[in-house]
C-alpha cells in the first residue's frame, strides 16, 4: 500500500534551518510528484512547493521562494524539504503529499506530518 | 493568486442531519476543485476531486457539486466520524490554494 513516512519532530532556534524527510513506498517513486503543505497551530493548510522525483524540477510558493528547497534521493525513494532562516511564525506541522498521477495538483496520499517548533 | 473562501466557518449539526458546506473561488477554477477532511491530530484525507468525483473508499454519503466559482460539499446524514474540519482546494492553475476550512461540530 502507498505510504509516505516523515521524519520526527524538530525544535529549532530562530535563524536556523530544518530539513524534513518523506520516504515513499508502495508505488513507483518517480511516477508521482510530491508536494509539501504546512499547517500552523490552529490554522489552515498552506502550499509550499512541489518536486518532480523523476527529474530536478521544482516550484515554490512565492512567499517561500528563497527559503525553501526541495530535493530527492531516488535510491531511497525519499524527498527532503529544507526551510531556512526560521522564525517563530514557521512553527507548524509540515506534510508531504503525493499528487494524483494525472498531473493535477490534488493530493491523494499524505504523510503523517512533522511538527517543527521554532523557539529561542 | 486565486482566493478560496469557505462558509460557514463553523457548522453545528445534529447526528443524522444533512450538512452543506460552501466554497467560493475569486475567479473561475473550472471543475479543478478538491475537498479534504481533517480530524484532530491527523493528516488531511482526500474526499472529492474534480469537484464531484469521490476518492477511493469515500462513502456515498459525501457528494460534491459546482463549477466555475461556486462549489458545495454535502454530507447526506452525519455520522459521528464525520465531525471534522473540511477544506476545499483549487488546482486550476499555479499555485494551488486551500480555503480556510469549515468546522463541522456536533449540535
Amino acid at each position: 500500500q502507498v505510504q509516505l513516512v516523515q521524519s520526527g519532530a524538530e525544535v529549532k532556534k530562530p535563524g536556523a534551518s530544518v530539513k524534513v524527510s518523506c520516504k515513499a513506498s508502495g508505488y513507483t517513486f518517480t511516477s508521482y510528484y510530491i508536494h509539501w503543505v504546512r499547517q500552523a497551530p490552529g490554522q489552515g493548510l498552506e502550499w509550499l512547493g512541489i518536486i518532480n522525483p523523476s527529474g530536478v524540477s521544482t516550484s515554490y510558493a512565492p512567499r517561500f521562494q528563497g527559503r525553501v528547497t526541495l530535493t530527492r534521493d531516488t535510491s531511497t525513494s525519499t524527498v527532503y524539504m529544507e526551510l531556512s532562516s526560521l522564525r517563530s511564525e514557521d512553527t507548524a506541522v509540515f506534510y508531504c503529499a503525493r499528487a494524483d498521477g494525472s498531473g493535477a495538483y490534488y493530493f491523494d496520499y499524505w504523510g503523517q506530518g512533522t511538527v517543527v517548533t521554532v523557539s529561542s | 493568486e486565486i482566493v478560496m473562501t469557505q462558509s460557514p466557518g463553523t457548522l453545528s449539526v445534529s447526528p443524522g442531519e444533512r450538512a452543506t458546506l460552501s466554497c467560493r473561488a475569486s475567479q473561475s477554477v473550472n471543475s479543478n476543485l478538491a475537498w479534504y477532511q481533517q480530524k484532530p491530530g491527523q493528516a488531511p484525507r482526500l474526499l472529492i476531486y474534480r469537484a464531484s468525483t469521490r476518492a477511493t473508499g469515500v462513502p456515498a454519503g459525501f457528494s460534491g457539486s459546482g463549477s466555475g466559482t461556486e462549489f458545495t460539499l454535502t454530507i447526506s446524514s452525519l455520522q459521528s466520524e464525520d465531525f471534522a474540519v473540511y477544506y476545499c482546494q483549487h488546482y486550476n492553475n499555479w499555485p494551488p490554494v486551500f480555503g480556510q476550512g469549515t468546522k463541522v461540530e456536533i449540535k
